[in-house]
């Protein structure tokens, strides 16, 4: 079975620029969550959904970041305009609710903002 | 909210020993999870071994083993004879078992484990 899929495995952008990153859940899961990874800040939770429906975005960081989940196989986290400090590594991950409690992570995509 | 401390930032062993890495969480929930993760350089995080709160019983997954003190919120990670395979970050993460377990890992800020040949 196929785990949870992101795009793209690097992304290399002027500030300023809009940055997408996508992710594809692993099939059946209805939980998906967004986390950074920094050196400074460690693993942060961004934003998660449950069964499509956006539940707790508290820590996406300001306006420039937005998620989205149209359906149950995919969903984007969006930084318009892109900035330095948004340089990180993305996971997504996805649970099956109610299951283990594991979350399934993806490859992560990492982003450099110059 | 929940906060997972993980006292050491760096751990070494000599390859075949055993080592053992702390965390510690703060909660006034009874009912969780607790999980070790591994992070190579890959960046793949992967799961290595998890404990449901309930159960008193130690977790054990071939070489990986915790020690789950509840009372005193303590859940530490040993490794029995480390391979070079093992070199990694290791993550310590708790995830709430209200509402369905929906909420998301809360993850410590990881041990840095070198394996000496």
């Amino acid at each position: 079975d196929a785990g949870v899929i992101q795009s793209p495995r690097h992304e290399v952008t002027e500030m300023g620029q809009e940055v997408t990153l996508r992710c594809k859940p692993i099939s059946g899961h209805n939980s998906l969550f967004w986390y950074r990874q920094t050196m400074m800040r460690g693993l942060e939770l961004l934003i998660y959904f449950n069964n499509n429906v956006p539940i707790d975005d508290s820590g996406m960081p300001e306006d420039r970041f937005s998620a989205k989940m149209p359906n149950a196989s995919f969903s984007t986290l969006k930084i318009q305009p892109s900035e330095p400090r948004d340089s990180a590594v993305y996971f997504c991950a996805s649970s099956l609710h109610k299951n283990t409690g594991e979350l399934f992570f993806g490859e992560g995509s990492r982003l450099t903002v110059l | 909210a929940q906060t997972v401390t993980q006292s050491q930032p760096e751990m070494s062993v000599q390859e075949a020993e055993t080592v053992t890495l702390s965390c510690t969480y703060d909660t006034s929930e009874s009912d969780y999870y607790l999980f070790w993760y591994k992070q190579p350089p890959s960046r793949q995080m992967i799961l290595v071994i998890r404990q449901e709160a309930y159960k008193q019983q130690n977790a054990t997954e071939n070489r990986f083993s915790v020690n789950f003190q509840k009372a005193a919120k303590s859940f530490s990670l040993k490794i029995s004879d480390s391979q070079l395979g093992d070199a990694a970050m290791y993550f310590c993460a708790y995830r709430t078992h209200s509402g369905g377990g929906a909420d998301g890992l809360t993850f410590g800020k990881g041990t840095h484990l070198i394996i000496q040949p």
